[in-house]
Order: structure tokens, then C-alpha cells, then sequence
């Protein structure tokens, strides 16, 4: 089976603090997303990653970052968290020798900024 | 149902009746789609997909219907069960050079009543 995981379940961190989300699949995934859910408006896309070292972003970049030094892994930053980046955040990883698009998530860490 | 952007929140069917949750995607280019479902407190989990060249696809206990001529996507549980309850995402892809992406619905919540 396919396992996304995700460093923290819950996180409290204060404004202006910098965040590290870590994700990490065990399927030799070449593909990685992070995304934000927010109630009423569904899962949104941050940035994604198609091979190590290679990013782009996705429908709501602003105020974040992300690395990808390690094949299985993908990391998320707030570079100075603010409030209204308190979410739960997704992260999955996709295989492109599939030629399908399913995506397998993990857990979600839910983030408060206080 | 729902629309992909647009929020319709909750349905509501009895234990062992089928339910229906629908889906209005938006990009014509469009090829593949898929149906997630997410328990609360949990990532979400794939359920079922189609691809743009079939009308329907069967799995276990669920069927999904494509109408590629009204942008329509839908989603039948049979004998639905209380494990069934959660919040149902549809989510659309269409081709790209780096990693399909996906744009997902903002959810449908159902609730199976004893």
C-alpha cells in the first residue's frame, strides 16, 4: 500500500514564526503536492513538484515555499506565519509511470496561527 | 451534488438506499476524473476514476457516470451503509507536460441515517 506521511497532526505556532510542513511517501512517487483545505472551498493547490529539485507553483503560492532535496520527500515552509494561514494542510504524492493522475494523501496537518 | 467551485454541502439518504452525489466540472480539456472521499480527521481516500473516453465505470458498490456534453460528473453508492458517511470530493484533471494536476469540488457531505 501506498503511505503518505505528514511530520505533525497538530501544530500551534505564533505570527511570524517560520513553519516546516514535512511529507514523506515511501512509493517512489515521482510526483508531490501540497495542498490547503479550507471548509467551503475544497482542497487548493500550493505548489507541486515533478522530480527532485523541481517545483512549481500552484493556484495560491503566496507566502509560502517549498523543498524537494530527497525523492520521497517534500517540505512545505511559511516563511512568517500569519493568521490566516491557519488551515489543514494535505500533502500527496502521484506516480507519472502510471499515465493516471489518482493521487494518494496523507493524514493532513491541521495548523493554527495564533 | 456539488460544483467544482460551487458548494452544496450536505445530502441526507437512509441506510440500504443509493445514493447520488453530483459534480459539475468546468475545463473542457478535461480527460480524468476522480471521486475522493474523506472521513473526518483523515486524509482523503480514492474511491473510483474515469477517463473522458468512457460514459461509465463500475467498481465495488459504486458507479460513476461521465457526460462529457454537459460537463457532468456523478457518483452512485449502492446500499448505502453508515461507513459511507463523509464529505465526497470530485476532482477533474486535464493533460499537462510536467504532473496532471487535479482541480477538486468543494465537497458534498453525506450522512446515511439509521
Amino acid at each position: 500500500d501506498v503511505k503518505v506521511t505528514q511530520s505533525s497532526r497538530y501544530l500551534v505556532k505564533r505570527t511570524g514564526e517560520k513553519v516546516f510542513l514535512e511529507c514523506v511517501q515511501d512509493m517512489d512517487h515521482e510526483n508531490m503536492f501540497w495542498y490547503r483545505q479550507d471548509p467551503g472551498l475544497g482542497l487548493r493547490l500550493i505548489y507541486f513538484s515533478y522530480d527532485v529539485k523541481m517545483k512549481e507553483k500552484g493556484d495560491i503560492p503566496e507566502g509560502y515555499s517549498v523543498s524537494r532535496e530527497k525523492k520521497e520527500r517534500f517540505s512545505l515552509i511559511l516563511e512568517s506565519a500569519s493568521t490566516n494561514q491557519t488551515s489543514m494542510y494535505l500533502c500527496a504524492s502521484s506516480s507519472r509511470s502510471q499515465g493516471k493522475a489518482e493521487q494518494y494523501f496523507g493524514p493532513g496537518t491541521r495548523l493554527t496561527v495564533t | 451534488g456539488e460544483s467544482v467551485g460551487l458548494h452544496l454541502p450536505t445530502l441526507s439518504v437512509q441506510e440500504g438506499d443509493n445514493s447520488i452525489i453530483n459534480c459539475a466540472y468546468s475545463n473542457s480539456a478535461s480527460d480524468y476524473f476522480i471521486w475522493y472521499k474523506q472521513e473526518s480527521g483523515k486524509g482523503p481516500q480514492f474511491i473510483i476514476d474515469i477517463r473522458s473516453n468512457m460514459d461509465k465505470r463500475q467498481g465495488q458498490r459504486v458507479t460513476v457516470l461521465l457526460n462529457k456534453t454537459v460537463k457532468h460528473l456523478s457518483l452512485q453508492i449502492a446500499a448505502t451503509q453508515p461507513g459511507d458517511s463523509a464529505v465526497y470530493f470530485c476532482a477533474e484533471s486535464p493533460p499537462s507536460g510536467s504532473a496532471r494536476q487535479l482541480t477538486f469540488g468543494s465537497g458534498t457531505q453525506l450522512t446515511v441515517l439509521p
